[in-house]
């Protein structure tokens, strides 16, 4: 079975560009969630989408978006970029939203934005 | 107050050798899942282990174990017979019941010296 993938893996964008990151759960997964992962920050919970409603959501500005699509497929997107936007978007999905279901990542992408 | 606390940020261990690495959460859900993730230099966030709060033993995976001490909330991962390609960021993360959101701790650092 295919892992989570996500496209692209590698974007550079310059400050006041807008952004979408993709994200492809494992085949039969409901659930997605992103994160962002910056040096300084760690791994901060942007959002969480279940059956292509937004279910939790992080403390992040408006910028952020998402959504999620009938085949369970996201994408996040990001608005007038910012420098301290540069991070590591890591993706994850799982089964259902159980406490049990483990979540499992993709490969992330990373964004510079200059 | 913080879901996940990892007071370790960084850690060394002789190759060979077990090596404990501590988390403590915090919840009042009775319901609720930890998990441990390895996430190498790569980027990749990888599922290690996991342990529900209403299982009575501690979870095994290989070399990977959980010691779980409900009553000190706590859920340290101990790594046997350590090996070079073990070394990585380790992040404790609990998702409960309720909100099914899934909190992170700031990781730990683990160095693997042969």
């Amino acid at each position: 079975k295919a892992g989570v993938t996500q496209t692209p893996r590698y974007l550079i964008k310059t400050r006041g560009q807008q952004v979408t990151l993709s994200c492809s759960p494992i085949s039969g997964h409901r659930s997605v969630s992103w994160y962002q992962q910056t040096p300084g920050q760690g791994l901060q919970f942007l959002f969480e989408y279940f059956s292509e409603t937004q279910r939790n959501k992080g403390n992040f500005p408006g910028r952020f978006s998402g959504r999620q699509f009938s085949n369970s497929r996201s994408e996040m997107n990001v608005s007038t970029l910012e420098l301290g936007d540069s991070a590591l978007y890591l993706c994850a999905s799982s089964l259902v939203r159980g406490r049990a279901d483990t979540q499992y990542f993709g490969p992330g992408t990373r964004l510079t934005v200059l | 107050a913080q879901k996940i606390t990892q007071t370790q940020p960084g850690m060394f261990v002789q190759e060979k050798e077990a090596v404990t690495l501590d988390c403590t959460y915090d919840t009042s859900d009775p319901s609720y899942g930890l998990f441990w993730y390895k996430q190498p230099s790569s980027g990749e966030m990888i599922f290690l282990i996991y342990q529900g709060s209403y299982d009575q033993q501690n979870a095994t995976e290989g070399r990977y174990s959980l010691n779980f001490q409900k009553a000190r909330k706590s859920a340290n991962l101990v790594i046997s017979a350590s090996q070079l390609g073990d070394s990585a960021m380790y992040f404790c993360a609990m998702r409960e019941e309720t909100g099914n959101q899934f909190y992170f701790g700031t990781g730990t650092s683990l160095t693997v010296i042969p």
